[in-house]
């Protein structure tokens, strides 16, 4: 099936700094969904984006689906950020929505 | 709110116990997937519902089962529990359950087998 790899594993900052965590895939993708996963445990999306560029607020995201990877940006982070961040995709020749999630990228931000 | 509702939110049980976890998808979605997050597997597929028929299966293991009713809600039925099956599942819906379809997650149910 496919693999998906998050870099890097874990990621402290400082408040107000800007970071960038990648999503790197090993075939093709039909679908690419960033999440947050807070300290409750909840699953937030973020971003849906097969390809391409989007941007909401303090967070964007690009995919280049022809070389297989995605970058999720944060700037001036806030301390209410932290979590873990998954990227999760649907291969290609998969029917259906199964989505494949990365191990994510655990993100603190300390005040 | 993504409009997914998972009840209970938190389950205590023993070991040899079943357990019933209830998710009713947002208005309007017609498939409903299971997720299972543990700290050894991380985050995986369990099954696909789609409009009360099963779509895909993953890694789901044979003492459990789930249903999607004609009202679209879903049921995971965990029988004769084990420890490792403590873990926190997801429920998630989307419109038709096609590939390229953005999936809306509820906010879980803590399960804890002791």
């Amino acid at each position: 099936g496919i693999q998906v790899e998050q870099s890097p594993p874990d990621l402290i900052l400082q408040e107000g700094a800007n970071s960038t965590l990648r999503c790197n895939f090993s075939d093709s993708v039909n679908n690419l969904q960033w999440f947050h996963q807070n300290p409750w445990g909840q699953l937030i999306n973020l971003f849906y984006i097969p390809s391409g560029t989007k941007q909401n607020g303090r967070l964007s995201a690009t995919t280049v689906a022809t070389e297989r990877y995605s970058l999720l940006y944060i700037s001036s982070s806030q301390t209410t950020d932290s979590g873990v961040y998954f990227c999760a995709v649907v291969a290609g020749e998969t029917s259906g929505s199964r989505l494949t999630f990365g191990e994510g990228t655990q993100l603190t931000v300390n005040p | 709110d993504s409009g997914v509702t998972q009840t209970p939110k938190h389950l205590i049980t023993a070991t040899g116990q079943r357990v019933t976890l209830r998710c009713s998808p947002r208005s309007g979605d017609l498939s409903v997937y299971w997720y299972q997050q543990s700290l050894d597997q991380g985050l995986q597929f369990l099954i696909q519902y789609y409009n009360g028929e099963e779509r895909a299966k993953g890694n789901i293991l044979e003492r459990f089962s789930a249903q999607q009713f004609p009202d679209l809600h879903s049921e995971l039925n965990l029988s004769s529990l084990e420890l490792g099956d403590s873990a926190l599942y997801f429920c998630a819906s989307s419109m038709g359950g096609w590939a390229n379809e953005k999936l809306f997650f509820g906010s879980g149910t803590q399960l804890s087998v002791l």
